[in-house]
């Protein structure tokens, strides 16, 4: 059983692109969450998605961010135009409905 | 929404030694994970303890859900027990998971 895959590991970006993180959960699970890490920090909640359907969005910003996860594939954190302020970790994690978390080893996003 | 506090921010330690580390919580929480980072940054599951006392290894936790408040605890500290140690609590609204993470302790073990 595969853990959480995240792809890519690293992924730099010029100001204005656009960057995909995909997030492939662990088999048999329906949840999952992103979450961004700036350097020396903690863990701040972006969104929680269930297959179709966005649960929570509420951590992450209004404009230029989307999530999806779809009935069939990833779950993909979509970035318009980025900016420097967005270069970070980005980690995903899923779970089954009830029970244990597992993360994957994230993306490393540097927007120059 | 649910506040998560972390204590001590930060903690140095000569190898060897034992600590503890704890998690506040504002509110009834569903399930409670203490997780760690080491320094290539993967987050690494300790412990799935929403209630009650668990042990693995040099590794054990407690949750006092009551009390609003989990505790970990380290013996015999290593070198590679560096790193940060986050706690996070999901509430259980409507059947959903919601983790929420603190903002977690950095521990740095000396040799």
């Amino acid at each position: 059983n595969a853990g959480v895959m995240q792809n890519p590991r690293h992924l730099v970006r010029r100001r204005g692109q656009e960057a995909r993180l995909r997030c492939s959960p662990m088999k048999g699970h329906s949840h999952v969450y992103w979450y961004r890490q700036l350097p020396e920090e903690g863990l701040k909640f972006m969104v929680y998605l269930q297959k179709e359907n966005i649960i929570d969005e509420s951590g992450m910003p209004k404009e230029r961010f989307s999530a999806e996860f779809p009935k069939e594939g990833p779950s993909i954190l979509r970035i318009q135009q980025v900016v420097r302020g967005d270069s970070a970790a980005y980690f995903c994690a899923s779970s089954p409905r009830r029970g244990m978390a597992f993360f994957g080893q994230g993306t490393r996003l540097t927007v120059v | 929404g649910i506040q998560v506090e972390q204590s001590p921010p930060d903690l140095i330690l000569q190898e060897g030694a034992n600590s503890t580390l704890r998690c506040n919580f504002s509110d009834s929480v569903n399930n409670l994970q203490w997780f760690h980072q080491n320094p290539w940054g993967q987050l690494i599951n300790l412990f799935y303890i929403p209630s009650g006392t668990k042990q693995n290894g040099r590794l054990s936790a407690t949750t006092v859900a009551t009390e609003r408040y989990s505790l970990l605890y380290i013996s015999s500290s290593q070198t590679t027990d560096s790193g940060v140690y986050f706690c996070a609590v999901d509430q259980g609204r409507n059947n959903n998971n919601d983790m929420r993470f603190g903002a977690g302790t950095r521990l740095t073990v000396k040799p």
